[in-house]
């Protein structure tokens, strides 16, 4: 299974913008980037997911490297809810084990 | 809108005794997983399924069952609990695929004395 490394924290001020990082030395081909984050007493939630191209939405925007081997995860504008625990997992293709595992995460803390 | 519905909400057992976490989702999804989640750590894959009569195994399946006979259930049996397994459980689903959104339910803590 390919795995994902993330600083176990990390902090940022309001307003200001944070770039969370995640490395995917082993990705495959096919393997799909996704980032959840987990706020504090709540279920994950889904941010976003990419292949090769950057992508954004609402929430955030991932950057993912040429080489595919690392992304990161853009908040543009850290506000004191998005202080939560954000992961970064690689789900495989149907015909091989298609499960996510989610690993530590990263600790945002967003200092007012 | 229902999404991913678990219960119980809260669950007490003794050492020993067996019960089952109930998922149920009403978005026709193929893919439905367990996790757990024990205090400051992340998830931990249990059991996934990637459609009806299909499941296997994923990180941390020992002392637990798992049957998939309807797309919308996905129950999940502890067989004689221990404390260990004193956790709190996520349920969650999503299309099969590399693209799926997982949904999560709210959870079910339980403790096991």
């Amino acid at each position: 299974d390919a795995k994902t490394t993330q600083p176990n924290s990390m902090e940022s001020n309001e307003e200001e913008p944070v770039h969370l990082p995640c490395n995917h030395s082993t990705i495959s081909g096919t393997d799909y980037i996704h980032w959840y984050r987990q706020l504090p007493s709540q279920g994950p939630e889904y941010v976003i997911h990419g292949l090769t191209s950057n992508v954004n939405n609402r929430m955030a925007s991932l950057a993912i490297a040429e080489d595919r081997k690392s992304s990161t995860l853009i908040l543009h504008r850290a506000t004191l809810r998005d202080a939560a625990v954000y992961y970064c997992i690689l789900r495989e293709p149907f015909y091989n084990n298609n499960d996510m595992r989610f690993g530590a995460g990263t600790r945002l803390t967003v200092k007012p | 809108n229902a999404g991913v519905t678990q219960t119980p909400k809260f669950q007490v057992l003794k050492t020993g005794q067996s019960m089952t976490l109930q998922c149920a989702q009403d978005m026709n999804h193929e893919y439905m997983s367990w996790y757990r989640q024990d205090p400051g750590m992340g998830l931990r894959l249990i059991h996934y399924s990637v459609g009806a009569g299909i499941t296997d195994q994923g990180e941390v399946p020992n002392g637990y069952n798992v049957s998939r006979s309807t797309t919308e259930d996905f129950p999940l049996r502890l067989l004689s609990a221990a404390p260990s397994q004193t956790s709190v459980y996520f349920c969650a689903s999503s299309t099969s695929g590399t693209t799926g959104e997982l949904f999560f339910g709210e959870g079910s803590r339980l403790t096991v004395l």
